[in-house]
């Protein structure tokens, strides 16, 4: 059965103070490993897509790594700011037949000033 | 370009009653989905049209939940009778194609209440 488990569930930080959020799954065969943000009362937003043959990727303050050998990433916000209190969410989508994505819990940051 | 609307943005209703929810994809996208996200979890599929075809609702509680797209374009979800067990937020996402590699673009949601 596919799976996407994220942690920590939820965290704490201060402005300014870096954070790792991660994310393990057991989908097979992988296509791509998406990681959403979700700002409360908004739907969520694709920050990163990583495919099997990525290693890294940046989109600003957040990296997102791959290792597909042992099935994890993570999401690594630097210098965190107030408006990165969100819920991050791992999606990742199976190759071939229909497309079905699979979704984490989501792990819960919020910055505090 | 717009992105995906829903409507209404909060509904609350009681045990038993009915609602109904609506959803406008992006321009051109042939992929919707329709999503249950209950407070502190990661959203649950309930079904996903290509065009105005279904390719999944394995999730969707059929005695219960009803969905349509008619036209291929605008979508519909309906709760009949409702259950206290389905407050959440009704999420609509679109994508271009059915390809892993489109992302999902998302509505803002419906938040539903059942008292």
């Amino acid at each position: 059965k596919n799976q996407v488990e994220q942690s920590p569930q939820s965290l704490i930080i201060l402005e300014g103070k870096n954070c790792t959020l991660q994310c393990n799954y057991t989908v097979s065969p992988f296509s791509n490993l998406r990681w959403y943000k979700q700002d409360t009362g908004r739907g969520p937003v694709s920050l990163t897509i990583m495919t099997f043959s990525e290693n890294t990727k940046s989109n600003g303050r957040y990296t997102a790594t791959l290792d597909a050998d042992t099935k994890q990433s993570s999401l690594h916000i630097t210098a965190s700011q107030l408006s990165d209190s969100a819920s991050y969410i791992c999606v990742v989508s199976a190759a071939g037949g229909s497309y079905i994505p699979t979704f984490g819990r989501g792990t819960s940051l919020i910055v505090h000033p | 370009e717009a992105g995906v609307a829903q409507s209404p943005r909060y509904k609350i209703i009681e045990k038993r009653q009915s609602v109904a929810f609506w959803c406008n994809p992006i321009s051109g996208h042939a992929t919707l989905y329709w999503y249950q996200q209950i407070l502190g979890q990661g959203p649950k599929l309930l079904i996903q049209f290509q065009n105005n075809g279904v390719v999944d609702d394995s999730q969707l509680p059929k005695d219960r939940f009803s969905a349509e797209r008619l036209k291929g374009v605008d979508s519909t979800l309906k709760i009949q009778p409702a259950k206290l067990e389905d407050s959440a937020v009704y999420l609509c996402a679109s994508s271009l194609g059915q390809g892993s590699n489109s992302p999902l673009h998302f509505g803002n949601g419906t938040r539903l209440t059942v008292t």
